[in-house]
């Protein structure tokens, strides 16, 4: 099974500025015959469905602020908020679906500095 | 726009079942797969199984073979996941999630739903 491990488990930043979620599978999950990367991120609020932000690593879902990008490759991948906005405060969860079970991260909590 | 209803809240005994349904309403039903996922308290998100309607039966996760059946039904467009011999440690929130893109299981979950709370208490 593939493990997924982000880092920070929290995070604290300031209004405005830069938020920066890593996240790490324990075996890669670029797959060659199409040159994509299977992983997807995700925001969490209490008492709304979860929201799909990111997937193939970098394409960002219809209506999500373009604040919002993924990137990495293979085994390393980064979630960024370019400019922290209160609405974003939330737990975010990496996931793969390169192989079965399809496992997500720990999560990440951000709060506002 | 599609968007998933779950059912509500359950508590149950210690070795009893749950049954939690996923009802879809909006775009297309049966050839997308409708994944189910649960949190526990203080644990990580956990992939059960999933199921593509038109392509059943489901595909289960190791862990909950045996225990978890995830059946779909194309006319009310409404997925089930039943859970068998429960303890505590399946107390959790049960979300059901649509993949973003059709006939396979190895692609993002794009629509979810709110979640199950289901309590496993004597």
């Amino acid at each position: 099974d593939i493990e997924m491990t982000q880092s920070p488990d929290s995070l604290a930043v300031s209004l405005g500025e830069r938020a920066t979620i890593n996240c790490k599978s324990s075996q890669s999950i670029l797959h060659n015959s199409n040159n994509k990367n299977y992983l997807a991120w995700y925001q969490f609020k209490p008492g709304q469905p979860p929201r799909l932000l990111i997937y193939w690593a970098s394409t960002r879902d219809s209506g999500v602020p373009d604040r919002f990008s993924g990137s990495g490759s293979g085994t390393d991948f980064t979630l960024t908020i370019s400019s922290l906005q209160a609405e974003d405060v939330a737990i975010y969860y990496c996931q793969q679906y390169y192989s079965s079970p399809y496992s997500f991260g720990q999560g990440t909590m951000l709060e506002i500095k | 726009q599609v968007q998933l209803v779950q059912s509500g809240a359950e508590v149950k005994k210690p070795g009893s079942s749950v049954k939690v349904s996923c009802t879809a309403s909006g775009g297309p039903f049966s050839s997308y797969a409708i994944t189910w996922v649960r949190q526990a308290p203080g644990q990580r998100l956990e992939w059960m199984g999933a199921i593509i309607p038109i392509y059943a039966p489901a595909n289960y996760a190791q862990k909950f073979l045996g225990r978890v059946t995830i059946t779909a039904d194309e006319s009310t467009r409404t997925s089930y996941m039943e859970l068998s011999r429960l303890t505590s440690e399946d107390t959790a929130i049960y979300y059901c999630a649509r993949l973003g893109l059709p006939r396979d299981y190895s692609y993002h979950l794009d629509v979810w739903g709110k979640g199950t709370t289901v309590t496993v208490s004597s």
